[in-house]
C-alpha cells in the first residue's frame, strides 16, 4: 500500500493523558497536512509541513498541540493533557507540492476518544 | 470560514445521474474550484478540480458557469457506493497550500 497510513486507526484516552499520532506520507510527498474533524463537520485545517518546515498553523491548534516532520518524511501530532472537547478523528493528507495537481491524498484518519 | 454554499442533503436513484450544485460567488480570478467526498469512516477523495473549463475524468464532471460564481458536480450513473459527503471547496492557488472544507452535501443514493 503506497498511500498515506495514520496510527494508530483509533485511541481511547483519559483526560489529562498524553496521546501521539504517526502520519507517514506518500514517498516523495513534500507537503504533509493535519486536520481534525468531528462529527457532523467538514475536517478542520490544523497545519501543514512543507519538507520538515511547519509553514501554518491554525489558531485552533492550541499550545497543548505540537506536530513535528523532524526528517522531511514521517509526522507527529501530540496532544497533551487532552480534554474532553479533543475526541475527534485526526486526518493527515500529503500532497507533491510545487508541480503537483493541488491534489491531497488522505489517510484513514485517526480517532480520538477522550473519556 | 469556507467559501461556498452547498445544500445539506440530496437523494439520487441508482443509476441516474447525480447533480450536486455549489455557488462560490466571491470566487476570485485565480481561485480553483475543487470536489472532494468522504464516504463513511474513511479520509476524503479527491474528485475532480477546474479553473474556468468544464472539466471530466473517469469518477465525474464539473460545469462550471461561464461567471465562475457556481459549478456542478455531475456523477453521470449513480451507484449505491456514491453515497458519501461532497465536498465543493475555492483555494488560491493551484498548488494549494490547504483545503478549507465546509460541510458539504450528504448524497444519499438509493436502489
Amino acid at each position: 500500500d503506497t498511500g498515506v497510513s495514520q496510527d494508530p486507526r483509533h485511541k481511547i484516552t483519559k483526560r489529562g493523558q498524553n496521546v501521539t499520532f504517526r502520519c507517514d506520507p506518500i514517498s516523495e510527498h513534500n507537503r504533509l497536512y493535519w486536520y481534525r474533524q468531528t462529527l457532523g463537520q467538514g475536517p478542520e485545517f490544523l497545519t501543514y509541513f512543507q519538507n520538515e518546515a511547519q509553514l501554518e498553523k491554525s489558531r485552533l491548534l492550541s499550545d497543548r498541540f505540537s506536530a513535528e516532520r523532524p526528517k522531511g518524511s514521517f509526522s507527529t501530532l501530540e496532544i497533551q493533557r487532552t480534554e474532553q472537547g479533543d475526541s475527534a478523528m485526526y486526518l493527515c493528507a500529503s500532497s507533491p507540492g510545487l508541480g503537483g495537481t493541488g491534489e491531497l491524498f488522505f489517510g484513514e484518519g485517526s480517532r480520538l476518544t477522550v473519556l | 470560514d469556507a467559501k461556498t454554499t452547498q445544500p445539506p442533503s440530496m437523494d439520487c436513484a441508482e443509476g441516474r445521474a447525480a447533480n450536486l450544485p455549489c455557488n462560490h460567488s466571491t470566487i476570485s480570478g485565480n481561485e480553483y474550484v475543487y470536489w472532494y467526498r468522504q464516504i463513511h469512516s474513511q479520509g476524503p477523495q479527491y474528485i475532480i478540480h477546474g479553473l474556468k473549463n468544464n472539466e471530466t475524468n473517469e469518477m465525474a464532471s464539473l460545469i462550471i458557469t461561464e461567471d465562475r460564481k457556481s459549478s456542478t458536480l455531475i456523477l453521470p450513473h449513480a451507484t449505491l457506493r456514491d453515497t458519501a459527503v461532497y465536498y465543493c471547496i475555492v483555494s488560491e492557488s493551484y498548488n494549494t497550500d490547504k483545503l478549507i472544507f465546509g460541510t458539504g452535501t450528504r448524497l444519499q443514493v438509493f436502489p
